[in-house]
């Protein structure tokens, strides 16, 4: 079955970096438009980032744009988000999740999220 | 695209019809996608193509609209209903989301 499995979230200091991790299993990867997607606590979804099926474009919401950097490794199945400077307002959960592009580029899979906390 | 998403909650009964809007600030076809979302949980995919029910989706749940004005509607709540929903406009990056609509047990 499609599965997304997020990893590499925990609390760091304003203004250094984390990365995180998404690793896919029963699908195609390389087939897939891929998307990070926050949301903060008690708070609404936003987009954060969206890479292509074979990692030649990249789309990055104004909030992070500079900042953090969306990559992919289909040898690997595997999603990735490079944050740099972050700031309180990335506190959040971090979601991946699968663009079934040829549906209206709608997301039909979802991992199960990695919480980001920036605090010093 | 900005999203305005209404209410942004809810009170109703198991039972009840209850119907949910999402407007967009331009037109965007039908490229709207809804998502419920329970506490603690990921989002789920309902509804795509803003008519179109995504497999395992339980027919209760329909969507309409097209250009700017969308609506869910959930013909008869079931308990497992309670949750957020969102809407999403995937016409255009950034692909942007509704505020969220919770809905709550009256």
């Amino acid at each position: 079955q499609v599965q997304l499995v997020e990893s590499g979230g925990g609390v760091v200091q304003p203004g250094r970096s984390l990365r995180l991790s998404c690793a896919a299993s029963g699908f195609t990867f390389s087939s897939f438009p891929m998307h990070w997607v926050r949301q903060a606590p008690g708070k609404g979804l936003e987009g954060v980032a969206v890479v292509s099926y074979d990692g030649s474009n990249q789309y990055y919401a104004d909030s992070v744009k500079g900042r953090f950097t969306i990559s992919r490794d289909n040898s690997k199945n595997t999603l990735y988000l490079q944050m740099n400077s972050l700031r309180a307002e990335d506190t959040a959960v971090y979601y991946c999740a699968r663009d079934q592009s040829g549906n209206w580029n709608s997301f039909d899979a979802w991992g199960q999220g990695t919480m980001v906390t920036v605090s010093s | 695209i900005q999203m305005a998403q209404s209410p942004s909650s809810l009170s109703a009964s198991v039972g009840d019809r209850v119907t949910i809007t999402c407007r967009t600030s331009q037109t965007i076809s039908n490229y709207l996608n809804w998502y419920q979302q329970k506490p603690g949980k990921a989002p789920k995919l309902l509804i795509y193509a803003a008519s179109t029910l995504q497999g395992g989706v339980p027919s209760r749940f329909s969507g309409s609209g097209s250009g700017t004005d969308f609506t869910l509607t959930i013909s008869s709540l079931e308990p497992e209903d309670f949750a957020t929903y969102f809407c999403q406009q995937s016409y255009n990056h950034p692909y942007t989301f509704g505020q969220g609509t919770k809905l709550e047990i009256k």
